[in-house]
């Protein structure tokens, strides 16, 4: 079946740390590969995507590719600031549906 | 603005008396769905619809129920709530399947305490 698990949280940084969350999936045939934020008292907002192997996606300084090989799809950040703390969750849809399957979500802090 | 609106955001209520929780979109979304999220479980799908009058379940639909009368519209009902059913709730939806690259939007999320 399908699934995604990503590691457990929460992590704390310093800001201008580097960020690594890691996500691995199972899947049949190629899924697209989602990371979404859910900010304090927020509903979930897409962070980045990617559509097939090797893609990568980045938005706001974040950024995570689609690793077959691995079926990997770690989230990376250079230098997190204060306003990057939430929740992050890993997602995949299988192909020819909108489905979303959801990791456990990782709660990052960032402090100054 | 392209938003997804529920009401209301914070509910108490008692065990066994129905409810209701409102989703609206006004991006004309095909696909909307209901999710509820529990912690160390993530998201987990209640029920969606694909269209109009098309409603599935999802992977936890026990307890509830959905209808899909409107594209804009898709109401979430707990007939006969528990205390297991206290939760964060979110609804989504998207341009649906076959329209380009899914992005799912979600609503800003409705807390249920079941007492």
């Amino acid at each position: 079946g399908n699934s995604v698990t990503q590691m457990e949280g929460p992590v704390t940084l310093s800001e201008e740390a580097f960020l690594t969350i890691n996500c691995t999936y199972t899947a049949t045939g190629y899924p697209s590969l989602f990371w979404y934020v859910q900010y304090p008292g927020e509903g979930l907002q897409l962070l980045l995507k990617a559509t097939k192997a090797d893609d990568k996606g980045s938005n706001k300084g974040f950024e995570a590719t689609y690793r077959k090989e691995t079926t990997s799809f770690h989230l990376e950040k250079g230098s997190v600031q204060v306003s990057d703390s939430a929740v992050y969750f890993c997602a995949l849809s299988p192909p020819n549906t909108d489905k979303l399957i959801f990791g456990t979500g990782t709660r990052l802090q960032v402090f100054p | 603005e392209a938003q997804v609106t529920q009401n209301p955001r914070y509910l108490i209520t008692v065990t066994g008396k129905k409810l209701t929780v409102t989703c609206s979109q006004n991006m004309n979304h095909e696909y909307m769905s209901w999710y509820r999220q529990d912690p160390g479980l993530g998201l987990r799908q209640i029920y969606y619809s694909m269209n109009v009058e098309v409603t599935d379940k999802g992977d936890v639909p026990e307890g509830y129920k959905v209808s899909r009368k409107e594209k804009r519209n898709f109401p979430l009902i707990l007939e006969s709530p528990s205390p297991n059913q206290t939760s964060l709730y979110f609804c989504a939806s998207s341009r649906g399947v076959g329209q380009g690259i899914i992005e799912q939007y979600f609503g800003p999320g409705t807390r249920l305490t079941v007492t």
